[in-house]
């Protein structure tokens, strides 16, 4: 069974620039997640779909980051415009539900370098 | 709020050494689900084991064990005779269900486990 898809690994941009992500979840997963690890820290939620509704983005800063699960399978995430804060890795995971307590499997994230 | 805790930022040890990881968590919520997730040097966040708050029961798989204790709000993790692929990065978190099927993982910071051979 074929992982948590996500592109680019690395990516290097300007302050004030914009930056997208892209995320395919494992087939069959009605459940889609954004976290961001900042470097020393655990994960933190950025974002949840559950198909292509949103379930939870009460931690996603809306002023500058956006996120998009077109037809309930790949997702996008962007930053725009980035500030230096926002070097992170960007882990995108997938679930089989939403509920509490379901199993979530990640991908190898994307590590944002903002200078 | 949940919170989840690792007091423990890193720990080195020698291979065939056991080691026990600490997790202590918070919450207010009588149904919860605790986590524990490895993550290796290549980023990918690897499950470990899902436990939920209804059972007390302590698990081991292979070398792996948890003590999960609701008195002291803490879910332990120790490794058993530890092996240099044992190094990475543990974390242990937390997920409260809600009425809108919401599966959010609050993480601790990490414990940093370096083996040494």
């Amino acid at each position: 069974e074929a992982g948590v898809a996500q592109s680019p690994r690395y990516k290097i941009i300007e302050k004030r620039q914009s930056v997208a992500f892209w995320c395919n979840p494992i087939s069959g997963h009605a459940t889609l997640y954004w976290y961001q690890q900042i470097l020393g820290q655990g994960p933190k939620l950025l974002i949840q779909f559950q198909n292509n509704g949103v379930v939870d983005d009460s931690q996603l800063p809306k002023d500058r980051f956006s996120a998009e699960r077109l037809k309930g399978v790949d997702s996008t995430l962007k930053i725009q415009p980035a500030k230096l804060e926002d070097s992170a890795v960007y882990l995108c995971a997938s679930s089989l539900e939403g509920i509490g307590g379901t199993e979530a499997f990640f991908g190898q994230g994307t590590r944002l370098t903002v200078v | 709020a949940q919170k989840v805790t690792q007091a423990q930022t890193e720990i080195s040890v020698v291979e065939k050494e056991d080691v026990t990881l600490d997790c202590v968590y918070e919450t207010r919520d009588t149904t919860y689900y605790l986590f524990w997730y490895k993550q290796p040097p290549s980023g990918e966040l690897v499950f470990l084991i899902r436990r939920n708050s209804f059972d007390e029961q302590n698990e081991i798989s292979g070398r792996y064990s948890w003590n999960f204790q609701k008195s002291t709000s803490s879910f332990n993790f120790t490794i058993t005779a530890s092996q240099v692929v044992d190094s990475a990065v543990y974390f242990c978190a937390l997920s409260e269900p809600n009425n809108n099927a919401g599966n959010m993982l609050t993480f601790g910071g990490g414990t940093r486990l370096m083996v040494k051979p």
